[in-house]
């Protein structure tokens, strides 16, 4: 079973400022997933990448497959950007190769 | 394009009483299927996945079931629910996530349990 670890798991910020979140992972995988989950509770994918790194937008997202870990960032950070982050790391072979991070809480305050 | 729809957003149901969540995918044929369980301060869980018609996998031992009457549908139900059963319920869709498909989720159903 993959262990997930997801830090912070809550940040608060000033719109503007520069935003990292970390996942860290235990075991190898075919992808990961970059979650966001509204304040009402439903999630839209933001990215899945398996290599290297993924822009959309102000997000950015990284991975490095070797040490297990992957970051999100935002950019010019916005109050509309306040929500839950999960991280979800695909170690393959089905549904059940899926794990979740807890998420890390984020709130921009104007 | 393809859409996900999930109801009821949110119930209240008291203990014994039975349940049933309903998910319909829109614009895809033969989805992954899957039911997703979010309790408090906690990650999500996988439920029940479906890669086809009547064809359902569960993840963990528990009080509910899950049915795929069609295609595009996907049934959660309990015959009589218990207090841990409460939580926030995520039906999702995929196009294969054995070949790293993207996920996407409902609305999401909050369900209390009292």
């Amino acid at each position: 079973k993959n262990e997930v670890e997801q830090s912070p798991q809550n940040l608060t910020a000033q719109e503007g400022e520069f935003i990292t979140i970390n996942c860290s992972y235990s075991v190898g995988i075919s992808a990961l997933h970059w979650l966001q989950q509204h304040p009402g509770g439903g999630i839209v994918s933001l990215f899945m990448l398996s290599s290297g790194k993924k822009k959309h937008g102000r997000l950015i997202a990284t991975i490095n497959i070797q040490e297990k870990h992957s970051s999100l960032h935002i950019t010019a950070s916005h109050p509309r950007d306040s929500a839950v982050y999960i991280c979800a790391p695909d170690s393959g072979g089905g549904a059940d190769g899926l794990t979740f991070g807890k998420g890390t809480h984020l709130i921009i305050q104007p | 394009s393809q859409t996900i729809h999930q109801w009821p957003a949110t119930l209240v149901q008291p203990v014994g009483s039975p349940l049933s969540l309903e998910c319909t995918v829109e614009g895809t044929s033969n989805p992954n299927l899957y039911w997703y369980r979010q309790a408090a301060g906690r990650g999500l869980q996988l439920l029940f996945y479906s890669v086809g018609i009547g064809q359902i996998s569960s993840e963990v031992p528990q009080n509910l079931s899950a049915s795929r009457p069609q295609d595009r549908q996907f049934i959660l139900s309990s015959k009589k629910l218990l207090l841990s059963d409460s939580g926030f319920y995520l039906c999702a869709w995929s196009v294969g996530l054995a070949d790293g498909g993207e996920l996407f989720f409902g609305e999401g159903s909050r369900l209390t349990v009292l």
